[in-house]
């Protein structure tokens, strides 16, 4: 199994719909964070989490929000998708080592 | 705030050595990764730097200046499989030992044969 998992893979979603991203991983890292990814943009950060109970907004978090059920999960919602949302969305964890661990991502679609 | 610059795309010919450059500009700083993604993939980890020099691993190897807020990966012996996207990140210190990541906007090299 891998060590950070995204569900779902792809996701193609109408405008105005609410979507949830799902996270969860086995490293038991408390460090967790959602970054989106757009062509010539690169990765930037939408929300962070270093416990459970400690949410923070990052470069980017205007139309979304985040939930950190546990140490392991970490969801990433849309309320009301929008078509410049559709992006490549990347979970990632982050140990007491040097970098990130990044889950596979999640190609979202808004028509 | 933070400013990571690098290179758009590069190409560079099969065999060869190739060196992709990175500076920022960062307060707090606490160290320089590189991570290598291929396209529609997750990035993985190829290396850290926090203290200034060159770090090797294999074919790969890293170089940091903090005084001149600049940093180089350097390939050798270049593969196809090398094509990717290589991404420079900098970390730096929030504050109550709390730190994060930032990503530059990420090289495309191309390895042709």
């Amino acid at each position: 199994d891998a060590d950070v998992t995204q569900t779902p893979r792809n996701r193609i979603t109408k405008t105005g719909k609410r979507i949830m991203l799902e996270c969860s991983q086995t490293k038991g890292h408390d460090r967790m964070y959602w970054y989106r990814q757009d062509p010539g943009l690169g990765l930037r950060l939408i929300y962070y989490s270093f416990d459970v109970k400690d949410i923070n907004k990052g470069e980017i978090s205007d139309g979304y929000s985040v939930s950190r059920q546990a140490q392991a999960k970490f969801s990433l919602s849309l309320e009301s998708a929008i078509p410049n949302q559709t992006a490549l969305y990347f979970c990632a964890t982050q140990g007491q080592d040097y970098g990130y661990t990044f889950g596979s991502g999640t190609r979202l679609t808004v028509v | 705030g933070q400013n990571i610059d690098q290179p758009t795309e590069m190409t560079a010919t099969e065999g060869a050595i190739v060196q992709i450059n990175c500076t920022y500009q960062t307060s707090g700083f606490n160290g320089l990764f590189w991570y290598q993604q291929h396209a529609g993939e997750a990035p993985t980890f190829l290396s850290y730097n926090v203290l200034d020099g060159l770090e090797e691993k294999g074919r790969f190897s890293s170089f940091l200046s903090r005084s001149k807020g600049y940093s180089y990966l350097l390939l050798k012996e270049l593969q196809m499989k090398d094509s990717a996207s290589y991404l420079c990140a900098v970390r730096a210190l929030l504050g109550a030992g709390s730190y994060q990541l930032t990503f530059g906007k990420g090289t495309k090299l191309s390895v042709i044969p």
